[in-house]
């Protein structure tokens, strides 16, 4: 089965600063990439996805996030963070007719 | 359009007793999971249903637990008997079609067994 790693458990960033969360994935093809935001209290909402195509893909609330074959990777990026995009930030990997989740990334955001 | 729907969002019971988590998929989405969530473990797939049909019940913990899925729109996880290691937040999702589509998630039954 697939597999996913989100190598930071909690990032810091300041307001106005950018941002990189980072994903890797396991599995022999390419899978079906998602990033889901969950904020506290709430369930996850979906921030972008990735299927085939162009290796950049544009989300919601101005994330992006790159798919790098080579790398296995699916890092999500935006370029100036927002004290509203505090939250749980998670890489999932749907392939096998099922999607497995990263133990996810929490963001916090300094003033 | 009405989203996931999960019932209880809140439920505190004793050491024992049994729980019964439920869940309403969007209509006509064909995929329906279940997630539990921890801050020790994360987020974990514990089953999977498409089409009505269990896929996937590898992530289900133990014989305690058990899910069903009797028609489209309706799912339920049981937990017989409950122990406080149980105490999580679950989740209930469902997708169009897994594993390429969105997932929705329902706002999730918060459960504690004390």
């Amino acid at each position: 089965a697939q597999s996913v790693t989100q190598p930071d458990i909690h990032i810091t960033v300041s307001e106005g600063a950018s941002l990189e969360l980072r994903c890797n994935y396991s599995y022999g093809a390419t899978p079906y990439l998602f990033w889901y935001v969950q904020s506290p209290g709430q369930g996850l909402q979906l921030l972008l996805k990735y299927f085939s195509g162009d290796t950049l893909v544009q989300g919601i609330k101005g994330f992006e996030a790159e798919f790098k074959r080579s790398q296995s990777s699916f890092n999500l990026r935006k370029p100036s963070v927002h004290w509203s995009d505090a939250a749980e930030y998670f890489c999932a990997v749907g392939a096998d007719n099922d999607m497995r989740f990263g133990a996810g990334t929490r963001l916090t955001v300094k003033p | 359009d009405a989203g996931v729907i999960q019932s209880p969002r809140h439920e505190v019971t004793e050491m024992g007793q049994e729980v019964t988590l439920r869940c309403k998929p969007i209509s006509g989405h064909n995929s329906l999971f279940w997630y539990r969530q921890t801050m020790m473990r994360g987020l974990e797939l514990l089953i999977y249903f498409n089409n009505n049909v269990p896929i996937d019940d590898s992530g289900m913990p133990e014989d305690r637990f058990s899910a069903k899925m009797p028609n489209a729109s309706f799912s339920t996880l049981k937990i017989q008997p409950s122990e406080p290691r149980d105490s999580a937040v679950y989740f209930c999702a469902s997708s169009l079609q897994a594993p390429f589509d969105t997932i929705y998630f329902g706002e999730g039954s918060w459960l504690t067994v004390v």
